[in-house]
């Protein structure tokens, strides 16, 4: 079964640049797309990034992704961070039925 | 504006069903699917599954396979998902999502 694990936290301080990982298992990250979802605590969630690397209307490009087969990772970067950035960041893909899959989420901490 | 409007909070026994709606604006219904999916407290998403609202098709994810319901009422622009046999498990917020980007503001269901 294809599995995404992302780091349970990371922190950095406002204005700096931080890369949340989110890595594949059971399969090739790059074989579906991935999307990164955003979660402010006690709100819904609001997708910044799909289909690899578009963001939405209204998300500003200091959201980037990219991915890297050779680490069969995902990566999404903020940069500059600022303190509104903190919040719980999701990726997801599709397994080989084209379920579709989360990874653990990560807790960013603006310092 | 883009909009997916979901019904009121629930609050239900073991054993009992759940029905959830999602209404959508702002767009075409039948052009864009419906998925679904839910957080436990503390946790991180799960996928429950989604309907093609052009033709009804429905996919789910095995867990829920046999116990879990997607339809939509394309004159009412509404999608629904029934989840029976309820246990406190399957106490959540549930969420609509039309991929990638329109979320519903989710649903609270607690079981007890």
């Amino acid at each position: 079964n294809f599995m995404l694990t992302q780091p349970p936290s990371v922190s950095e301080s406002p204005g700096k640049a931080v890369t949340i990982s989110c890595t594949g298992s059971g399969g090739s990250i790059d074989t579906n797309f991935i999307q990164w979802y955003r979660q402010r605590p006690g709100s819904a969630p609001t997708t910044v990034i799909y289909e690899d690397d578009q963001r939405p209307s209204g998300v500003p490009d200091r959201f980037s992704a990219s991915i890297d087969s050779s680490s069969n990772s995902a990566f999404l970067t903020i940069s500059p961070l600022k303190s509104e950035d903190e919040a719980a960041y999701y990726c997801q893909s599709y397994d080989a039925t084209s379920s579709w899959v989360f990874g653990g989420g990560t807790n960013l901490t603006v310092l | 504006q883009v909009q997916l409007v979901q019904s009121g909070a629930e609050v239900k026994k073991s054993g009992d069903s759940v029905s959830l709606s999602c209404k959508a604006s702002g767009y075409t219904f039948t052009r864009y699917s419906i998925h679904w999916l839910r957080q436990a407290p503390g946790q991180s998403l799960e996928w429950l599954g989604w309907i093609n609202t052009g033709n009804g098709t429905t996919k789910y994810s095995g867990k829920f396979q046999g116990r879990v319901t997607i339809t939509r009422v394309t004159s009412a622009a509404t999608s629904y998902m029934q989840l029976t046999s309820l246990t406190a498990e399957d106490t959540a917020v549930y969420y609509c999502l039309s991929p990638y980007v329109h979320w519903g503001q989710g649903t609270p269901v607690t079981v007890s």
